[in-house]
């Protein structure tokens, strides 16, 4: 079956990192979107990967291991207004390249 | 500006009743989705359409029925068959059917059953 696993809470400190992973089994792998979900608000998209590595956009980096079906949101120099849920989605061939949906870890951000 | 705008925010809905969830958009998407997501859990997909008068069940269809007519308007009704419908409903659009294009989300309507 296509599943996807992430840590359903993460807690850390205004000012440090915090790395957010996701462990996924799929048949039609195409690629890893990220996507962040304030309390009661709509999903915004952060971040794609398609090939392995690491794509940077500005405090946010998303890496991608596909032969360990493995992926992390990395989020820098934390603020309150990251406090929110971030969901890890597969894109995959096998089901007409619909986004397949962890679900979500809730970040919490401490002073 | 172009959006996707779900209307309304909330709906009460009385057990048996039927109720329509509105979804516009003006990206000029082709594909547009309807997802459920409950307390703590990610989205799960209802039904999805990639081209107008055509649409597919997503993995939680029943009890669900939808219409694509028109490019921009993709409206969900929640059936009296649909026995837990309290949840949070998203609509969203993409412009392409593959590669890495995101998916563009409205801002949810969030029904309740009285």
């Amino acid at each position: 079956g296509q599943s996807l696993e992430q840590p359903s809470e993460v807690t850390a400190v205004e000012g440090a990192i915090v790395q957010i992973n996701c462990t996924y089994q799929t048949s039609g792998f195409y690629g890893l979107s990220w996507y962040q979900q304030h309390d009661g608000g709509a999903p915004t998209f952060l971040s794609y990967n398609a090939l392995d590595g690491l794509e940077e956009t500005g405090r946010f980096s998303s890496f991608l291991s596909r032969s360990d079906s493995y992926g992390y949101l990395l989020l820098q120099e934390l603020q309150m207004k990251d406090s929110a849920s971030y969901f890890c989605a597969v894109r995959d061939m096998d089901s007409n390249y619909q986004l397949i949906w962890g679900a979500g870890t809730k970040l919490i951000i401490k002073p | 500006d172009g959006g996707i705008t779900q209307s309304p925010k909330y709906l009460f809905r009385k057990e048996g009743q039927n109720v329509t969830l509105s979804c516009e958009q003006n990206l000029n998407h082709d594909a547009m989705y309807w997802y459920r997501q409950d307390p703590g859990q990610g989205l799960r997909l209802i039904y999805y359409s990639q081209i107008v008068n055509d649409f597919q069940k997503g993995d939680i269809a029943e009890g669900y029925s939808v219409s694509r007519e028109k490019k921009e308007s993709f409206p969900l009704t929640v059936t009296s068959a649909q026995k837990n419908p309290t949840a949070f409903y998203l609509c969203a659009s993409r412009g392409g059917q593959g590669g890495n294009t995101e998916a563009f989300f409205g801002q949810g309507t969030r029904l309740t059953v009285v």
